[in-house]
């Protein structure tokens, strides 16, 4: 089935510092989400992106559609310690549209 | 009050017991989904249903089945439940613009 690989699969880092992260296809995407899972929680949307070579920002994040549409990557500026969960990529296959795949997951940790 | 609501929020069962997992959700949404995610695997599609007539299988959907009975709740059921299906399941809704909206999960462990 589609898979969707993201790295790092996890990260250690002192607040304050930059965060980047990526996400593969090895299908072609025509959406790309990233989600945040907080503990104890279900994922939440952060950013949505709709069209090759995108850049768009949430406050501190910034996500890029890439432009192969088989890539995108997510920043954090700035880390403080409520950036602590697993993040997720995910999109619909662009040949089906209705089934949302999720990538691994990239878990990243804060240390204040 | 939540808007996707999950029950139970935990189950310890026994191999080959049959587990209901319950969805419900007050957002007015068409679209459900139900998923199951596994440490290093991400969430995994089980099963979605665009209305209430309508059941779609996922990436894995064998050993689980589902039913719409209504627009506003969806139930994943494991009929003989087995150990490998120990996993934190996941219902989420959606009005298909690409947004997903989950519940908080429901742990499952199948002793």
């Amino acid at each position: 089935g589609q898979q969707l690989n993201q790295s790092p699969q996890s990260m250690f880092i002192q607040e304050g510092e930059d965060v980047s992260m990526n996400c593969t296809s090895s299908s072609i995407f025509n959406t790309w989400l990233w989600y945040k899972q907080e503990p104890g929680e279900g994922p939440v949307l952060l950013i949505a992106l709709y069209k090759a070579g995108e850049l768009t920002s949430n406050g501190r994040l910034t996500a890029q559609f890439g432009i192969t549409r088989k890539d995108s990557f997510l920043n954090i500026s700035a880390s403080i310690p409520s950036d602590v969960g697993i993040y997720f990529c995910a999109g619909p296959k662009s040949n089906t549209g209705n089934q949302f795949y999720f990538g691994t997951g990239t878990s990243l940790t804060v240390i204040p | 009050d939540a808007d996707v609501t999950q029950t139970p929020r935990n189950r310890i069962t026994k191999t080959g017991k049959r587990i209901m997992l319950e969805c419900s959700q007050t957002k007015g949404h068409d679209r459900m989904y139900w998923y199951r995610q596994d440490p290093g695997l991400g969430l995994r599609l089980i099963y979605y249903s665009f209305d209430v007539k309508d059941i779609n299988k996922g990436e894995i959907s064998d050993g689980y089945s589902v039913s719409r009975q209504a627009q506003a709740k969806f139930s994943l059921s494991l009929e003989s439940a087995i150990p490998n299906q120990t996993a934190l399941y996941f219902c989420a809704t959606s009005l298909g613009t690409g947004e997903l909206f989950f519940g908080e999960g429901s742990r499952l462990t199948v002793l």
